[in-house]
């Protein structure tokens, strides 16, 4: 079974414009995961979906940052226009329905925002 | 606050050598706790977890216990190999679906 996957793999962008980040979750997982490590720091989340639903968006960082998932299958993450901060290591995660299922990681998008 | 902290590295072994990697979190109520590892390369995988005080996690040879008297979760592992050379995440769920991390620890260990 294929785990979670994400594209592109690193990604090098000047300030100012723009990155579409695409995951695409373990088939049948309901819930799908958006976070985000910074400069080495700790993991931080950024949302939540339930199927197309976003359950929580509480940790995005700014109205700069746009996620969809369309049809409850793969999600994307906008960063518009993007700035040095953005800079970072994006992962996104997917799980069956429940609280305490396991989350499944994927391997992460590299951004460099120059 | 909610948070966990973990011992900063990097940290380097050599092989056959005793890890702890410290980790201690606040929260309120008793949360579900994780070891994460991500491999050069590779995505983050779960490496361990302890869902109730007292719980032993354990998996390749790697343990961490859920202490409540000491809020900690250290992560411990008897003889490491150069293959365990990563970066370990501390974390914790919230009760709900979001899962709060470390900053990680990166493990070099040398042949």
């Amino acid at each position: 079974e294929a785990g979670v996957t994400q594209f592109p793999s690193h990604s090098v962008i000047e300030k100012g414009q723009t990155v579409t980040l695409r995951c695409d979750p373990i088939s049948g997982h309901d819930n799908l995961y958006w976070y985000r490590r910074v400069m080495g720091k700790e993991i931080k989340f950024l949302l939540h979906f339930v199927k197309e639903s976003k359950q929580d968006e509480s940790g995005m960082p700014n109205n700069r940052f746009l996620a969809e998932r369309t049809g409850g299958t793969y999600s994307t993450l906008k960063v518009q226009p993007a700035e040095l901060e953005d800079s970072g290591v994006y992962f996104c995660a997917s799980s069956l329905a429940g609280t305490q299922e396991t989350q499944y990681f994927g391997p992460g998008t590299r951004l460099l925002v120059l | 606050g909610n948070s966990v902290t973990q011992m900063e590295g990097p940290v380097t072994l050599s092989e056959e050598a005793f890890l702890t990697i410290n980790c201690t979190y606040t929260a309120t109520g008793y949360p579900s706790l994780f070891w994460y590892v991500q491999y050069p390369g590779e995505g983050l995988q779960l490496l361990l977890k302890a869902t109730k005080a007292d719980d032993k996690g354990s998996n390749k040879g790697f343990e961490a216990t859920y202490r409540k008297e000491t809020t900690s979760f250290h992560l411990e592992k008897g003889s490491v190999q150069v293959s365990d050379s990563a970066v370990y995440f501390c974390a914790r769920n919230t009760g709900g679906f979001k899962t709060i991390f470390g900053a990680g620890t990166r493990l070099f260990v040398k042949a």
